[in-house]
């Protein structure tokens, strides 16, 4: 069974630093894509950033570009997001969700950890 | 960021058809697959509809999917209580971005 368990969220300041960790397991965790994609309270789903399996090709929306940095360590099987010089609008509940490079493609997904930017 | 824009909101009554739209450009569904979400209050999204119109196992094939040219579609037959949710297209764009919808939540009244 593919599990995707998120976890680094939590309360920060403006200006701070975080860094997410998605731990998946039940599937071969280097053979494929992952990405991130947030979801401010009581809004839309927003794309954040793609990485694929062997981690050479990286991709991020404009909204978190130069501030923040995909990674994975494919021998812990986990997926990461640095996020710096976070605003109020980084405000989001930021899901890791397994998937096809280039694509809309999000065939399992975490439960989210909750990120939250505020004085 | 591009964004795929869907209707705020649908509402059907029981076993009645209801349909989402989603409009895009050339850049992202005019050139790339769409793909659907169902995200249940509270839960994480769900790949209800792949490559415009495939379901995967276990979706009900009530739902179904559609495109043509820069727009697609999802619609939902036979419309139950279990589907009142928001709905999500998404897609690639060559922008080298992912893209969603703004949207859709439906309502069986």
């Amino acid at each position: 069974e593919v599990q995707l368990l998120e976890s680094g969220g939590g309360l920060i300041q403006p200006g701070g630093s975080l860094r997410l960790s998605c731990a998946a397991s039940g599937f071969t965790f280097s053979s494929y894509d992952m990405s991130w994609v947030r979801q401010a309270p009581g809004k839309g789903l927003e794309w954040v950033s793609g990485i694929s399996g062997s981690g050479d090709t990286i991709f991020y929306a404009d909204s978190v570009k130069g501030r923040s940095t995909i990674s994975r360590d494919n021998s812990k099987s986990t997926l990461y997001l640095q996020m710096n010089s976070l605003r109020a609008d980084d405000t989001a509940i930021y899901y890791c969700a397994k998937s096809q490079f280039s694509s809309g493609w999000y065939d399992y997904w975490g439960q989210g950890t909750l990120v939250t930017v505020s004085s | 960021q591009s964004v795929l824009t869907q209707p705020p909101s649908a509402s059907g009554t029981p076993g009645q058809r209801v349909t989402i739209s989603c409009s895009g450009s050339s850049s992202n569904i005019g050139s790339n697959y769409v793909y659907w979400y169902q995200q249940l209050p509270g839960t994480a999204p769900k790949l209800v509809i792949y490559n415009n119109n495939q379901r995967p196992s276990g979706v009900p094939d009530r739902f179904s999917g559609s495109k043509s040219g820069t727009s697609a579609s999802l619609a939902i037959s036979g419309l139950r209580s279990e589907d009142e949710a928001d709905y999500y297209c998404a897609a690639w764009d060559d922008s080298l971005t992912g893209v969603f919808g703004t949207g859709t939540k439906v309502t069986v009244l």
